[in-house]
């Protein structure tokens, strides 16, 4: 099983809708975060979290929230979705030291019509 | 913010080449990590290396800290190398998370 998931995998939405993407991880890393990309722009971070009651805003959080859940569940919503957030969404987790990698889950292709 | 400019945007090989990326960044930082993203969307990470030079088969790295830059070498490439590859980079001073350059896109043919 893959140590970080994402739900659900391609979504097609409305503008003006509510949407959420889940994250879960088996890692045991403390910190999780969410990214965006877009072609030509690399990863830009949304949000990120270093521990559960810890929530912290990206480069990019504008129309964009999140929740905490547990130390495995890192949830990102967007609040009423417009066609600019169209892009591939990725949730991503590592432990608290210098030297953690980051790990990423397969990512959310997001279309808002 | 600190600034991650990564070279050549884009690189077109023929099976069996060499490519160096490289990666500048604008200030001091304590995590400098190399991540490839397959064809399918998929992102890995190749190498965490702030300073020193590592190898990992065909694949090395090489960061200059005092210098503020990092190369990614690839030798031999195979098609299965294609992809986009990607540096990130925190700041030395605090607790902060990665900030990721825009990428190579590496096409490598047959």
């Amino acid at each position: 099983d893959a140590d970080v998931t994402q739900t659900p995998r391609n979504r097609i939405t409305k503008t003006g809708k509510r949407i959420m993407l889940e994250c879960s991880q088996t890692k045991g890393h403390d910190r999780m975060y969410w990214y965006r990309q877009d072609p030509g722009l690399g990863l830009r971070l949304i949000y990120y979290s270093f521990d559960v009651k810890d929530i912290n805003k990206g480069e990019i959080s504008d129309g964009y929230s999140v929740s905490r859940q547990a130390q495995a569940k890192f949830s990102l919503s967007l609040e009423s979705a417009i066609p600019n957030q169209t892009a591939l969404y990725f949730c991503a987790t590592s432990g608290t030291g210098l030297t953690d990698t980051q790990y990423f889950g397969p990512g959310t292709r997001l279309t808002v019509l | 913010g600190i600034q991650v400019e990564q070279s050549p945007p884009d690189l077109i090989l023929q099976e069996g080449a060499n490519s160096t990326l490289r990666c500048n960044f604008s200030d001091s930082v304590n995590n400098l990590q190399w991540f490839h993203q397959n064809p399918w969307g998929q992102l890995i990470n190749l190498f965490y290396i702030p300073s020193g030079t590592k190898q990992n088969g065909r694949l090395s790295a090489t960061t200059v800290a005092t210098e503020r830059y990092s190369l990614l070498y690839i030798s031999s490439s195979q098609t299965t190398d294609s992809g986009v590859y990607f540096c990130a980079v925190a700041y030395r001073s605090g607790n902060t998370p990665l900030v990721f350059g825009k990428g190579t896109r590496l096409s490598v043919i047959a």
